[in-house]
């Protein structure tokens, strides 16, 4: 089992509707969950991270955490072409290094207008 | 202010050969790790330095190590290069060690041919 999921996609979003990435991690113990955005030969840059339960909202992305479940997401709100990239998702790994990003594959957007 | 740094860019090697590839930190911050990403996946972590100490090692041969100097800049050195070492290499500055969001250089697109 990999430490962190993601559907590769590639996830296909007409412009102007809400994208829905998921993400699953395996280390139950850990806190904190990290959003990347990586444009084609350029590097991770990131967007969103949460350290409790529930909702956090920034512009127009929602990143959602449920740690009972394992589970975090992330929403894009309002499409845009300039949106279509490879998202990853990262999560702190609580044993051996403490506070190395635990990556998975990533979901590739496409946003077509 | 100024992001992370990194240099060189780009890079060609050969087979065989010893590469170092160097990074610098966002001002104040004090962590400083190191990614390896091959197409298609998510960055795998290889080293972290907190305070010019190593703090975290990652699943990579003996053939790469790393250090941090006095001004939190980090130098990675890979030696015998083999054709699978070709990646993005990335470095991530926090400002320290655990749970702090990382932020990442464009990173240094190492070939070896």
């Amino acid at each position: 089992q990999k430490e962190v999921e993601q559907n590769s996609g590639p996830l296909s979003v007409p412009e102007g509707a809400i994208a829905s990435l998921n993400c699953t991690y395996s280390d139950r113990g850990s806190q904190s969950f990290f959003w990347y955005r990586q444009y084609s030969g350029k590097s991770p840059e990131l967007i969103m991270f949460i350290y409790s339960n529930g909702d956090k909202e920034d512009g127009r992305f929602t990143a959602q955490l449920n740690k009972a479940s394992q589970y975090v997401s992330l929403l894009i709100r309002d499409s845009q072409p300039s949106d279509s990239a490879t998202y990853l998702c990262a999560v702190t790994a609580t044993t051996d290094s403490w506070g190395k990003l635990q990556f998975g594959a990533g979901t590739q957007v496409v946003v077509t207008p | 202010d100024a992001g992370v740094t990194q240099s060189p860019t780009h890079l060609i090697k050969t087979r065989g050969q010893q590469v170092t590839l160097r990074c610098s930190p966002i001002s104040g911050h004090k962590s400083v790790s190191w990614y390896q990403q091959v197409l298609g996946q998510g960055p795998q972590f290889i080293f972290q330095y907190y305070e010019k100490e190593e703090r975290g090692r990652g699943n990579f041969p003996d053939r790469f190590s790393a250090r941090q100097f006095p001004n939190y800049s980090s130098e990675l050195n890979v030696n015998a290069l083999l054709l699978g070492d070709s990646a993005l290499y990335l470095c991530a500055s926090s400002f320290g060690l655990g749970d702090y969001e990382q932020y990442f250089g464009p990173g240094t697109r190492l070939t070896v041919t």
